[in-house]
């Protein structure tokens, strides 16, 4: 497809377990984006890459977050040990480059139980 | 730091009406001003956008004109249909390359 793709759409998962969230970029998009939308913060921002480095990871909640993005493309979101406050739909966005306009996927529903 | 601040709503409208849904923000430099529309169900989405001020950003018969005299990117519908019920987002690009977001606000146009 020509859009950024996430999987998967929908989990839900006990508390304490981890989950891996996928994105696939828009090909050629060399900048790849994470954002949590949830009803109590709004849209915040997480973290980006630059090709496979992530210049800024100020908006990682915490610790039990981490990111890595492969090969220039996919990119897996990872939260350990998920906490009920982690529920949230998280989104994923490429762009050209940096300060380039972002184009959002569907987004990964997660619900902690 | 950068904020962006939008009328939360919600708004409803009857079919034909004329919308406004204000935005403000605060930002150092001059950044990228965006709005994104959130249909029911599905991601978002890219509606329009103005990078420099006095540029006009259109698309879908919206419009929004980056106003840094004012600092506001204030969206506009001369005439919503029922297709526009939407979640529409004020986002705006400064220093950094994330965006930051207003807090959504919520459209609902009945027949």
């Amino acid at each position: 497809g020509a859009g950024v793709s996430q999987s998967p759409s929908n989990k839900v998962t006990e508390k304490g377990k981890d989950v891996e969230l996928r994105c696939d970029p828009i090909s050629g998009h060399t900048a790849l984006y994470w954002y949590r939308q949830s009803l109590g913060q709004g849209l915040e921002f997480l973290i980006y890459f630059q090709g496979n480095s992530a210049p800024d990871k100020s908006g990682l909640p915490s610790d039990r977050f981490s990111a890595e993005r492969t090969g220039g493309s996919v990119s897996t979101l990872t939260i350990q040990r998920t906490q009920q406050e982690d529920s949230a739909v998280y989104l994923c966005a490429s762009s050209w480059g940096l300060a380039e306009t972002q184009y959002f996927g569907p987004g990964t529903r997660l619900l902690v139980l | 730091g950068n904020s962006v601040t939008q009328m939360e709503g919600p708004v409803t409208l009857s079919e034909e009406a004329f919308l406004t849904i204000n935005c403000t923000y605060t930002a150092t430099g001059y950044p990228s001003l965006f709005w994104y529309v959130q249909y029911p169900g599905e991601g978002l989405q890219l509606l329009l956008k103005a990078t420099k001020a006095d540029d006009k950003g259109s698309n879908k018969g919206f419009e929004a004109t980056y106003r840094k005299e004012t600092t506001s990117f204030h969206l506009e519908k001369g005439s919503v249909q029922v297709s526009d019920s939407a979640v529409y987002f004020c986002a705006l690009q400064g220093g950094s390359e994330k965006l930051v977001f207003g807090k959504g606000t919520k459209l609902t146009v009945n027949p």
